[in-house]
């Protein structure tokens, strides 16, 4: 089946460092993916939708100088987290869905835990 | 813009007992409805969805839930539940819009199935 891929899986970063975290779609084109994040023992917050081609769209309250997205190709999005802090330190999952299909097939990735210390 | 409501946070059921979990979304046009299983430490498993058709929708692991469109509930059960099936149970919605669309999560209820 369709499957989508995050790298790395798990990262530790120093504070004030930038991590970048990829989602990539192997065996189907996704012209938007989804960030979402998802703090310990609680449900996901959608982040921002990744538009291939064009600036991402950030949910209310999400920095976009500081969770930068970019989705360069139709099977690639990143998210890049920039001058992270300890409060940055979470799960972030994204998903994407087969360009020209209805909205009700999603392909969520493994997911990437970042810890910043 | 739409909203999940899972009203149970923590169940805890012994093997064998049925699970009924609440999910109730709001949104004003059609929508797509999905259950999300998380075990502990892994990612997400989709369970089941319901875009259209019979409102009555069959998963894996032996789950079902139901689209109540006058309720606006799409309640997740099984009939006897299994020490495996501890983990975390997300609802969520998206419009049927024809498009990639974004999700919208509930809270998340907890289950717990004592041997």
């Amino acid at each position: 089946g369709a499957v989508v891929s995050q790298h790395p899986s798990r990262v530790i970063c120093k504070s004030g460092t930038s991590v970048k975290i990829e989602c990539r779609s192997l065996d189907f084109q996704a012209t938007t993916m989804f960030w979402y994040r998802q703090f310990p023992k609680k449900s996901l917050m959608l982040m921002a939708t990744s538009n291939e081609g064009s600036k991402a769209t950030y949910e209310q309250g999400v920095e976009k100088d500081k969770f930068l997205i970019n989705h360069a190709s139709l099977t690639l999005s990143t998210l890049t987290v920039t001058s992270a802090h300890p409060e940055d330190s979470s799960f972030y999952i994204c998903s994407a869905s087969p360009a020209g299909s209805s909205g009700n097939t999603i392909y969520f990735g493994e997911g990437s835990w970042l810890t910043v210390v | 813009a739409q909203s999940v409501s899972q009203h149970n946070h923590h169940v805890i059921l012994s093997e064998a007992a049925s699970l009924e979990l609440g999910c109730n979304y709001s949104y004003g046009g059609t929508v797509n409805l999905f259950w999300y299983v998380q075990y502990p430490g892994q990612h997400l498993q989709l369970l089941l969805k319901y875009f259209s058709g019979d409102p009555l929708v069959k998963g894996i692991k032996g789950f079902e839930a139901e689209f109540i469109k006058s309720k606006f509930s799409f309640n997740l059960r099984k009939p006897s539940v299994q020490w495996s099936d501890t983990a975390e149970y997300f609802c969520a919605v998206n419009p049927n819009t024809g498009t990639a669309s974004k999700l919208t999560f509930g809270t998340g209820t907890r289950l717990q199935v004592t041997l």
